[in-house]
């Protein structure tokens, strides 16, 4: 079984201060863990996976996050914010290549205050 | 490369009718899963089609069900409908062949039960 637990349903931060949204994740195999952000009333687009190779991922729009095993954590960062960044932004893990069947977190929101 | 296509983008229902949806995933892809997303429960899996199989399937009652075309396109159906079935339900396509298994959404079908 599989779990992610996204710390915060709301971030609020300024624009270029520091993004910083917390995912842990509960998975009994190795697992494959994504970070995905949406916009209003649109789909969910990719920012980034960890597919066990580098721990440090780098994804587009300057978000990274470092997969910490020993912490079962998968943050997600971004040095400074942008207006565009306000989304909403989900954590979801998989517990193989096929991430057909993915366990999403509850979402974080994130504000970017001018 | 066209993205995943859903169809109707939105729609209104009254109680204890059925309403059927529909997706066309990225080309080539295989795989297909469906999600549900409400402000209360987040993302929840539906299920998953992969060459015509449901591969994978989540915990929703039978009025939920779905299949797969032989071209990859997928129609969910739900049957009966409740005011609770009220939600975004999400389309996503992935490849499904030895690839970390990031999933490409579409933009979703909004179902409004009244």
């Amino acid at each position: 079984a599989q779990s992610v637990t996204q710390l915060g349903s709301h971030v609020s931060v300024s624009e270029g201060a520091l993004v910083l949204l917390r995912c842990n994740y509960s998975s009994s195999v190795p697992p494959y863990l994504f970070w995905y952000v949406q916009y209003p009333n649109q789909g969910l687009q990719l920012l980034l996976k960890y597919t066990s190779a580098a721990t440090l991922v780098k994804g587009i729009n300057g978000f990274e996050a470092e997969f910490k095993k020993s912490e079962t954590s998968f943050h997600l960062t971004k040095p400074s914010a942008h207006m565009s960044d306000a989304a909403e932004y989900f954590c979801a893990v998989s517990a193989n290549t096929n991430a057909g069947k993915s366990t999403f977190g509850d979402g974080t929101t994130l504000t970017v205050k001018p | 490369k066209a993205g995943v296509t859903q169809t109707p983008r939105y729609l209104i229902k009254t109680r204890g009718q059925q309403v059927t949806l529909s997706c066309s995933p990225i080309s080539g892809h295989r795989s297909v899963s469906w999600y549900q997303q409400t402000p209360g429960q987040g993302l929840q899996f539906l299920f998953e089609y992969f060459s015509e199989t449901q591969r994978n399937k989540g915990n929703f009652p039978g009025r939920f069900s779905g299949r797969q075309f032989s071209n990859s396109r997928s129609e969910m159906n739900v049957s009966t409908l409740e005011l609770g079935d009220s939600a975004l339900y999400l389309c996503a396509s992935s490849l499904s062949q030895g690839a970390p298994g990031e999933l490409f959404f579409g933009e979703g079908s909004r179902l409004t039960v009244l």
